[in-house]
């Protein structure tokens, strides 16, 4: 069975720019969160989705958005990047919304210059 | 959700039972316990979670005290490959509650 995916593996921009970076869920999963890992830092929640709709935030700006998709796969946007969003941007699923076990993909590494 | 304190760092020799404090003094009656461990450059996997009732599986045992203000992992031969950060959580599970990892603790497995 396939496991959670992400693309791309490194993503470098430049401040001012928008990064995209995309999640698919394990097949059947329904559910999909996206977590912040700056560096020294723990990980931070960031969004979770479940049946295309978003059902809860972390605490982060309007600058970082996301969307589902009908097949369950996943978009984190980020848009108007700083340098402090340079950070490891991990994706989990989940075949509930329960959270009582989520399984993480490798993540996207975001570099902002 | 509830926070948590975690020491930074343990060290264990091979071989010998890891065990992981966490404190959640602040924990809600319907707020679960959980634990995920992060190897390096690899994402979060879970390792168990649990209300009150002391739990047990293929990886490792959840103890939580009976005012269930704190709660230790334990690891009960840990190896080189259990060297990693682990992060307690504790959130209220089927619902829309916002959740945080904190820190964690690395472990440290040594010969």
């Amino acid at each position: 069975e396939a496991g959670v995916t992400q693309s791309p593996t490194h993503l470098i921009k430049t401040r001012g720019q928008q990064a995209t970076l995309r999640c698919s869920p394990i097949s059947g999963h329904t559910s999909v969160y996206w977590y912040q890992q700056a560096l020294g830092l723990g990980l931070q929640f960031l969004l979770w989705y479940d049946e295309g709709e978003e059902r809860n935030r972390g605490n982060f700006p309007p600058r970082f958005s996301g969307r589902q998709f009908p097949n369950y796969s996943s978009e984190l946007n980020v848009n108007a990047l700083e340098l402090e969003d340079s950070a490891l941007y991990l994706c989990a699923s989940s075949s509930t919304g329960t959270w009582d076990e989520q399984f993480f993909g490798p993540g996207t590494r975001l570099t902002v210059l | 959700d509830a926070k948590t304190t975690q020491p930074p760092s343990m060290d264990c020799a091979e071989g010998r039972a890891a065990n992981l404090p966490c404190n959640h003094s602040t924990i809600s009656g319907n707020e679960y316990v959980y634990w995920y461990r992060q190897i390096h450059s690899q994402g979060p996997q879970y390792i168990i979670h649990g209300l009150k009732n002391n739990e047990t599986n293929e990886m490792a045992s959840l103890i939580i005290t009976e005012d269930r203000k704190s709660s230790t992992l334990i690891l009960p031969h840990a190896t080189l490959r259990d060297t990693a950060v682990y992060y307690c959580i504790v959130r209220v599970t089927g619902t829309a509650s916002k959740l945080t990892f904190g820190t964690g603790t690395r472990l440290q497995v040594t010969l």
